[in-house]
């Protein structure tokens, strides 16, 4: 049972325009979701996290949107880049421990 | 700051095997996470340890198995090995000072094959 989810495995976008990955989850016992981008060879890297308490967190380019009553949050990029071509996973915490539930990931395409 | 290394970084093994994976995590960091990424599951939480305790385990067989020493560096077992234990093996180290792991710092992984 995949308590959260990635229903688009890949997502192809034009350079400079917005990026929108999108994530959603089963448990409402998660309080804490994050972002990581993965490189093919290499291990996951935080991006960005949000807690169950806000809505939005922004970082640079990166904005991550929570919607508690739809159990759904979402990463913007904005501008999207070449660079950004990578694998995004969400993931989530359970309220109260450390144990890091992912979804299956998004692959990203940035194209000029 | 050396990152989170692990080795080997490939593997290959043949059903029925056993394999032993190890991972340094960062210095200083304490705690230690697994993860194993599959094509069709993602990646998927293992067992994390902390001061040499086991402080939380995923939805794993007792195949799977996991120890952490003194110097906070990790080992992984998986015994009886099964051609669907072929997969990307991920550690993550992160400080932990607060309790959560909201930054863990990962490995570039142990990529086992099993024949």
């Amino acid at each position: 049972d995949q308590q959260v989810k990635q229903n688009s495995p890949s997502l192809s976008v034009q350079e400079g325009r917005i990026s929108i990955l999108n994530c959603d989850y089963t448990n409402s016992m998660f309080d804490y979701f994050l972002w990581y981008k993965k490189y093919p060879a290499e291990g996951p890297t935080f991006l960005i996290s949000i807690s169950s308490i806000k809505d939005k967190n922004e970082d640079g380019r990166f904005t991550v949107f929570l919607n508690k009553s739809a159990k759904h949050l979402s990463l913007h990029i904005v501008p999207s880049q070449p660079g950004d071509s990578a694998v995004y996973f969400c993931a989530a915490i359970y309220y109260n421990t450390d144990k890091l539930i992912f979804g299956t990931g998004t692959r990203l395409q940035v194209f000029p | 700051k050396a990152g989170v290394t692990q080795t080997p970084r490939y593997l290959i093994k043949t059903r029925g095997q056993q394999v032993t994976l190890s991972c340094s995590p960062i210095s200083g960091h304490r705690s230690v996470s697994w993860y194993q990424q599959t094509p069709g599951q993602g990646l998927q939480f293992l067992f994390e340890y902390f001061s040499e305790t086991q402080r939380n385990k995923g939805n794993f067989p007792g195949r799977f198995s996991g120890r952490q020493f003194s110097n906070s560096r990790s080992e992984m077992n998986v015994s009886t090995l099964e051609l669907g234990d072929s997969a990307l093996y991920l550690c993550a180290s992160s400080l932990d000072t607060s309790g959560r792991q909201e930054t863990q710092y990962f490995g570039p992984g142990t990529r086992l094959l099993v024949l």
